[in-house]
């Protein structure tokens, strides 16, 4: 069974810090993709990553960036903590380049911005 | 632009009713269709997926969902629910080939044991 875990399952920080959330997939999937999860806006997608150090912007991309020099290991990195940006984020991945197939999801980080 | 519609955000039932969640989407071109559940404390897993074919889609507990291309629908139903049904619900789709999945806001379902 495909397991996908994210470091933290919560998060606080403050203001302005830099945060990194980790997520390790162990089933040699091709694709991940950071969302965050947001009460009555369902998941929305932030970065996803399609192979060794490529990137690609999702539809909420701003304050965020991402790092993947594994290919089983795909970090979000907020560069200044904003109150806003406090929610749940999602790490999943999936295999096969180049088709949507079913997602596969981590525990989620409950992150918290003071 | 691309979107999802889930049309109840919380659905409250009995135990042995039945279930109808609306989804309607908004897509360019050929897609794929999934419902995910999110169990309370669990991760989001899947619950079905229609890729082609019978647009009749069958998925695990006793779930199954429809797709109807003319109303850009993809409707979850289930003909008697338990009371571990309770969770939330999303509906999702993705470009045939593409990477994004698109989710609705999803619907929190409540059964009542």
């Amino acid at each position: 069974d495909v397991k996908v875990t994210q470091s933290s399952r919560y998060l606080v920080k403050r203001t302005g810090e830099k945060v990194f959330l980790e997520c390790v997939q162990d089933m040699d999937h091709e694709n991940m993709f950071w969302y965050r999860q947001d009460p009555g806006l369902g998941l929305r997608l932030i970065y996803f990553s399609y192979d060794v150090k490529m990137k690609e912007k999702g539809d909420i991309p701003e304050g965020y960036s991402v790092s993947r020099e594994k290919k089983e290991r795909f970090s979000l990195i907020l560069e200044s903590a904003s109150t806003n940006q406090t929610s749940m984020y999602l790490c999943a991945s999936s295999p096969t380049r180049g088709y949507n197939s079913p997602l596969h999801f981590g525990n989620g980080t409950r992150l918290t911005v003071t | 632009a691309q979107s999802v519609s889930q049309h109840n955000h919380h659905v409250i039932l009995s135990e042995a009713a039945s279930l109808e969640l609306g989804c309607n989407y908004s897509y360019g071109g050929t897609v794929n269709l999934f419902w995910y559940v999110q169990y309370p404390g669990q991760h989001l897993q899947l619950l079905l997926k229609y890729f082609s074919g019978d647009p009749l889609v069958k998925g695990i507990k006793g779930f199954e969902a429809e797709f109807i291309k003319s109303k850009f629908s993809f409707n979850l139903r289930k003909p008697s629910v338990q009371w571990s049904d309770t969770a939330e619900y999303f509906c999702a789709v993705g470009n045939t080939g593409g990477f994004k999945t698109i989710f609705g806001a999803g619907t929190r379902l409540f059964v009542k044991a």
